[in-house]
């Protein structure tokens, strides 16, 4: 059964240390997507990255890393020199190339609660 | 400006009375969901449409319905709320419906309903 894992439940740095967010997912299907998003104070979710199932590059934006390995099935997130701007919740989710008929349907994690202090 | 527009934003009802919290998208859209949101469950998958006049349970349908009968529009309809129902809930949509798994979802800014 599809399933994503984010053990931590919150995290707290303080600004500047490197941070690191777990996720861990389950899928039977061979391709398949997996999405971070983030939910600061105010609410919204927004969409940081995807990546399918075939493309095992690290990918790296600005302070942003992003870490896939099929092999122990996680897609770790990783921010350095954080800020109290990246204090919010950060979701890890899965889609399927194929769900019991429901093609693209995303299924998240219960999120890490992320607080960055100064 | 590409948006997913929710109404309202803010809520507190009584047990058993009818609500609607609509939803809107301006970009044309196929595929379009909605989702709640509870402390420790994470985002959880209500109901979808896959487009006008096709739509599937999620993960979490009981004591709600939807209708897409325009592709812009797909609201959610509590015909007799609880206080289960007490939750921030989403709606988002995404441009293709299925797109393999591809989807990249917008969603709107939430509406927090609470049920008294």
């Amino acid at each position: 059964a599809q399933k994503v894992t984010q053990a931590q439940t919150e995290i707290s740095v303080v600004e500047k240390e490197d941070v690191t967010l777990d996720c861990v997912y389950e899928t039977r299907d061979t391709t398949y997507y997996l999405f971070w998003y983030k939910q600061p104070p105010s609410g919204e979710l927004v969409f940081l990255i995807r990546r399918n199932s075939f493309d095992e590059q690290n990918e790296i934006s600005g302070r942003y890393s992003w870490n896939f390995q099929k092999s122990t099935s996680s897609f770790n997130f990783t921010i350095t020199a954080s800020q109290v701007v990246d204090s919010a919740v950060y979701f890890c989710a899965l889609s399927e190339a194929w769900r019991g008929g429901s093609q693209g349907n995303l299924i998240f994690g219960k999120g890490t609660k992320l607080s960055v202090k100064p | 400006e590409a948006q997913v527009t929710q109404n309202p934003r803010y809520l507190i009802t009584v047990t058993g009375k009818k609500l609607t919290v609509t939803c809107s998208q301006n970009m044309n859209h196929e595929y379009m969901s909605w989702y709640r949101q509870d402390p420790g469950l994470g985002l959880r998958q209500i109901y979808y449409s896959m487009n006008v006049e096709v739509t599937d349970k999620g993960d979490v349908p009981e004591g709600y319905k939807v209708s897409r009968k325009e592709k812009r529009n797909f609201p959610l309809i509590l015909e007799s709320p609880s206080p289960n129902q007490t939750s921030l809930y989403f709606c988002a949509s995404s441009l293709f419906a299925g797109a393999g798994g591809a989807n990249v979802l917008t969603f709107g800014a939430g509406s927090r309903l609470t049920v008294l």
